[in-house]
């Protein structure tokens, strides 16, 4: 089956700790996007990948990093560094950088 | 980032009604996207728009790219209970720019 797995579905951590998000996509896609969804907002972009080794900042960068080791793999961290890390955050993939996004179903992280 | 307004922001119909919405920009796009999104899921795609004046159909929905390009519109027909959800418009300005998301409309249909 094609497509873009998030894990895990939700997840808790206490406050001051950094916690990963997974994301793989198995659609052979060279783009690669986290964005953060709060309640009653669209989505904002945190960072994105056009190739493996490369990713940009997105509008809401600070208190996260990403990885892009693999093609497949596109690992979020989100560290004691953000203010407001409780949110719903979606992992997206895409053919290339003009293409329509394809997403997984989303982690909900909720900091304690 | 670039703002692009969604309206209605929430919507309550009744079964079997025509829905329209909308999404607005002060600025050029030359591509738009329609997603929906179900309950702490991820959105899924639409219809993505690429030409200005573009009318395209999914089924029971139809989006246009508007004339000015500053515009789409995404309109549901005879709405079922299924048609629950958030619908997002995306849109993209240029070659190489990346997609930005309007705030929603929240549609809840009523049996």
């Amino acid at each position: 089956d094609g497509g873009i797995t998030q894990s895990p579905k939700y997840l808790f951590r206490k406050e001051g700790q950094n916690v990963t998000l997974s994301c793989e996509q198995n659609l052979n896609h060279d783009a690669m996007y986290w964005y953060r969804q709060d309640p009653g907002q669209g989505l904002r972009l945190i960072y994105y990948s056009q190739i493996v080794n490369d990713f940009q900042k997105g509008d809401i960068a600070e208190g996260y990093s990403v990885s892009r080791e693999k093609k497949e793999s596109f690992p979020l961290t989100v560290t004691s560094a953000q203010k407001n890390p409780t949110a719903f955050y979606l992992c997206a993939s895409s053919i290339d950088r003009d293409s329509e996004a394809f997403f997984g179903q989303g982690t909900r992280l909720t900091v304690v | 980032g670039q703002q692009l307004n969604q309206s209605p922001q929430s919507m309550f119909i009744q079964e079997g009604e025509d829905v329209s919405m909308n999404c607005t920009s002060s600025s050029i796009f030359n591509t738009w996207l329609w997603y929906k999104q179900d309950p702490g899921e991820g959105p899924v795609l639409l219809i993505a728009l690429y030409k200005a004046g573009e009318l395209t159909s999914n089924g029971r929905l139809t989006a246009q790219f508007g004339i000015t390009r500053k515009d789409s519109f995404l309109n549901i027909s005879a709405s079922i209970p299924s048609d629950v959800g958030i619908y997002f418009c995306a849109g993209q300005r240029y070659t190489g720019n990346q997609f930005y998301f309007g705030t929603g409309t929240s549609l809840t249909v009523i049996p």
